[in-house]
């Protein structure tokens, strides 16, 4: 069965850190593109950041840009994010997704297939 | 970046009915659009990918068309099920967006 189920979240000070991590199983992780979205409480759904398989392409949002840096482990078949400098805006639950490609002319378009079920990061002094 | 605009924002309808949801790009995004259903406390579910693809799995119901900068995601006789929230999405260039979700509710 393929499955992501990420890990990390919880409650923090504004201004601190804190690493989400996403455990991937059932498929070949290292050829997939990885993405986090966030969703904060009873609002819409943002996405977060982007890295390629081999992590040798990386976006952001503007809103976390400077602050949040997403890496993975393929060997562990693991994706991460490092989130600094932590602000209320912050607060939501974070779902780690794949991202599958659809190749047209040179160029690959990835769209998100597979989420995991999220997990929760609270910004509260 | 790329706005994406759905509407309506709150949709009322009975089972059996037809209902579509219509998303509006701010700039051409080809057809790189992607369509998700959630239901409250759960992760979206991807429904249509390219705005036509129907995802593996996803009932014959749900079908989606259009190119450019206007797409629309039908179902052609609601289900219980299908109460729930839906999302569009452009993965046409980052940064990704969505639009700002349709609540389809039971009238």
């Amino acid at each position: 069965e393929v499955q992501l189920v990420e890990s990390g979240g919880g409650l923090i000070q504004p201004g601190g850190s804190l690493r989400l991590s996403c455990e991937a199983s059932g498929f070949t992780f290292s050829v997939y593109s990885m993405n986090w979205v966030r969703q904060a409480p009873g609002k819409g759904l943002e996405w977060v950041s982007y890295i390629s398989s081999g992590t040798s392409d990386r976006y952001y949002a503007d809103s976390v840009k400077g602050r949040f840096t997403i890496s993975r482990d393929n060997a562990r078949n693991s994706l991460y994010l490092q989130m600094s400098s932590l602000r209320a805006e912050d607060t939501a639950v974070y779902f780690c997704v794949r991202g599958s490609s659809t190749q047209y002319s040179h160029y690959y378009y990835y769209y998100m297939d597979v989420w995991g079920r999220g997990t929760t990061v609270t910004v509260s002094s | 970046d790329i706005q994406m605009t759905q509407s309506p924002s709150t949709l009322s309808a009975s089972v059996g009915d037809r209902v579509s949801i219509t998303c509006r790009a701010s700039q051409s995004i080809s057809s790189w659009l992607a369509w998700y259903q959630q239901k409250p406390g759960k992760a979206p579910k991807l429904l249509m990918y390219k705005a036509s693809s129907l995802e593996s799995g996803v009932p014959s119901r749900f079908s989606g068309s259009g190119s450019g900068t206007e797409f629309t995601l039908t179902i052609s006789s609601l289900q219980p099920d299908d109460f729930a929230t839906y999302y569009c999405q452009q993965y046409n260039s980052f940064p990704y967006t969505f639009g700002q979700g349709t609540k389809l509710e039971i009238k």
